[in-house]
């Protein structure tokens, strides 16, 4: 079975603070495909990054950044110097290589405080 | 390019009602999958479709249904609404070619349904 677990459901910090969003996913398969996406209140859920299983590099954009680790099935990401901009909720989510459906997690709720 | 366009935005129904949702993908996107957000079950796939074909289904009662046109443009439909069937309904899409399993999905903004 395929699953994903953000267990943080809400975190809060100040500005400029950084802030790292965990996401552990459960998968059998040897081909998958990790995401991020960003809903802010209007409810659209913004792509940010896509991963296959077989690029394990992390990657950095700007304030973003993202550590894939087979090893532990996790795929954190992390805010650098938060801004309030940032709030929304944040999903991670996992799709096996032979279906087309993303699994999502249960979301995590970034507050971040002026 | 557009983005993903999804008509109406919101929409209040009675119980017992039904309701046809539609979804524009990006230009060139041949995937159209939708999803149902709730507070309780979070975000959960419905189907999806490819040239016209439905793929993938998710654990929904046969009251959903889906169909896609041969210009991508898809709709689905919600028969005899139920209060639970209150909620988000996101449309995505995606693939270019042959739009394969794994393919980055882009989203609309979504149909807020209220069912009463």
């Amino acid at each position: 079975a395929q699953k994903v677990t953000q267990a943080q459901t809400e975190i809060s910090v100040v500005e400029k603070e950084d802030v790292t969003l965990d996401c552990v996913y459960e998968t059998r398969d040897t081909t998958y495909y990790l995401f991020w996406y960003k809903q802010p209140p209007s409810g659209e859920l913004v792509f940010l990054i896509r991963r296959n299983s077989f690029d394990e590099q992390n990657e950095i954009s700007g304030r973003y950044s993202w550590n894939f680790q087979k090893s532990t099935s996790s795929f954190n990401f992390t805010i650098t110097a938060s801004q309030v901009v940032d709030s929304a909720v944040y999903f991670c989510a996992l799709n096996i290589g032979s279906s087309y459906k993303l699994i999502f997690g249960s979301g995590t709720r970034l507050l971040v405080r002026p | 390019k557009a983005g993903v366009t999804q008509t109406p935005r919101y929409l209040i129904k009675t119980r017992g009602q039904q309701v046809t949702l539609s979804c524009s993908p990006i230009s060139g996107h041949r995937s159209v999958s939708w999803y149902q957000q709730t507070p309780g079950q979070g975000l959960q796939f419905l189907f999806e479709y490819f040239s016209e074909t439905q793929r993938n289904k998710g654990n929904f009662p046969g009251r959903f249904s889906g169909r896609q046109f041969s210009n991508s443009r898809s709709e689905m439909n919600v028969s005899t609404l139920e209060l639970g069937d209150s909620a988000l309904y996101l449309c995505a899409s995606s693939g270019s070619l042959a739009a394969g399993a794994g393919e980055t999905q882009y989203f609309g903004p979504g149909t807020r349904l209220l069912v009463l």
